[in-house]
């Protein structure tokens, strides 16, 4: 039982450039979220999922997409990097029903843009 | 909108020295609060969490929240630190119907603990 997975760990990009953050969670897991983490402003939420086949806007959704390819994976796209998206990016899941609220996280992405 | 704010950025300690981490949320109806923890280089794990009954809430290695309804605020303790409590400290809150969905984030604070 892996719990959340993230690739890659780490990624260099030059502005303009473009790539997709994998996540992936194996708890039969409802809900699935994306968030960045920046010095000082704790945990900003990106776009979550609730349930497979839904994508909603969080906090911060400007410059990305995401895709709930299934129950298991929900992908994190940046079509063109900026600066500004420099972050190290966290996946979290959540199951329903029971334990509402309770987030699991992945170990985290970190992406540096040039 | 809902709000959570982490009063102390960082806190340095001695070792054996207690601990209190405020957090105050701003949200008038029913929350679900949480306190994560995130070691150096690793993710955030859960600490502890409250969503009912009993306002004091144990988690794991020792710490412990209390939720004052009247104040909102859930702040986090430990009466003796260790130098393995280093870490960053998120306070978070889950509120109101239909936002079960989506935790809040406080700031974070970092806690430095010295032996």
């Amino acid at each position: 039982n892996a719990g959340v997975t993230q690739t890659p760990k780490f990624q260099v990009l030059k502005t303009g450039q473009s790539m997709t953050l994998q996540c992936a969670q194996d708890m039969n897991h409802n809900s699935m979220y994306w968030y960045r983490q920046d010095p000082g402003m704790g945990l900003r939420l990106i776009y979550y999922s609730a349930s497979e086949g839904t994508t909603d806007k969080g906090e911060v959704p400007n410059g990305y997409n995401v895709s709930r390819l299934n129950k298991r994976e929900f992908s994190l796209r940046l079509e063109s990097a900026a600066p500004s998206q420099t972050s190290v990016y966290f996946c979290a899941s959540r199951a329903a029903g029971l334990g509402r609220g309770e987030q699991y996280f992945g170990p985290g992405t970190r992406l540096t843009v040039t | 909108a809902q709000s959570v704010s982490q009063h102390n950025h960082h806190v340095i300690l001695s070792e054996a020295a207690s601990l209190e981490l405020g957090c105050n949320y701003s949200y008038g109806g029913t929350v679900n609060l949480f306190w994560y923890v995130q070691y150096p280089g690793q993710h955030l794990q859960l600490l502890l969490k409250y969503f009912s009954g009993d306002p004091l809430v144990k988690g794991i290695k020792g710490f412990e929240a209390e939720f004052i309804k009247s104040k909102f605020s859930f702040n986090l303790r430990k009466p003796s630190v260790q130098w393995s409590d280093t870490a960053e400290y998120f306070c978070a809150v889950n509120a109101g119907s239909g936002g079960y969905n989506k935790l809040i984030f406080g700031a974070g604070t970092r806690l430095a603990v010295h032996p």
